[in-house]
């Protein structure tokens, strides 16, 4: 089954906005991984955030962890065409035989 | 430094056959995961390997099967492919620490049962 879920499942919206896109998880965990697929490729990291962290920033990208929640978000600000994607968060628990567990994703559509 | 590529891009077999995806991860990553990518299920976890060795493993069938060399490169099998087999296989590779690294993806092997 899956660790993290991401809501919405589909988001759309205008050039310049900020679009905020939410994970949960189950379990305890040793961080919280957002990715990023274009259309049919790999997945590429964007940002990590430890359990003992509660907020990240990577240029426009800006992610918080809410441990006691299990909960975390991505905000992508002053958004542009380009960032039209799939957002997936991934969690992995403690311990180098952890696994990444991926999230079924999030579509983002920017329209030009 | 170069990064994870996988082989090949696109496959197209017929149900009953088998195959084998080639990952190669990037310099200095010993780890290396699969995936299977379909649109209902999402990325699915299917096994991880480091020092050839299986370290974790996902719930699919005997059919899917792996390997890692020494050269820490890595395959993946795929016996009496089934329809549903259709997805876009992913590896990943990552150094092996308790921190928990980033993953870094290849772009894919699209395979395709008919």
């Amino acid at each position: 089954s899956q660790q993290g879920e991401e809501d919405p499942q589909a988001l759309s919206i205008q050039e310049g906005e900020n679009a905020t896109m939410n994970c949960s998880y189950k379990t305890s965990i040793n961080n919280l991984q957002w990715y990023r697929q274009n259309s049919g490729r790999g997945l590429v990291h964007l940002i990590l955030i430890r359990s003992n962290e509660r907020e990240k920033h990577s240029g426009r990208l800006r992610v918080t962890l809410d441990t006691s929640k299990k909960s975390s978000s991505l905000l992508i600000t002053a958004s542009r065409a380009a960032d039209t994607a799939s957002y997936f968060c991934a969690t992995a628990l403690t311990g180098a035989n952890s696994k990444l567990t991926f999230g079924k994703g999030i579509t983002l559509s920017v329209r030009p | 430094k170069a990064g994870v590529t996988q082989t090949p891009r696109y496959l197209i077999k017929t149900r009953g056959q088998q195959v084998t995806l080639s990952c190669s991860p990037i310099s200095g990553h010993r780890s290396v995961s699969w995936y299977q990518q379909t649109p209902g299920q999402g990325l699915q976890f299917l096994f991880e390997y480091f020092s050839e060795t299986q370290r974790n493993k996902g719930n699919f069938p005997g059919r899917f099967s792996g390997r890692q060399f020494s050269n820490s490169r890595s395959e993946m099998n795929v016996s009496t492919l089934e329809l549903g087999d259709s997805a876009l296989y992913l590896c990943a590779s990552r150094v092996w620490t308790v921190m928990n690294t980033e993953a870094f993806f290849g772009q894919g092997t699209r395979l395709t049962v008919v």
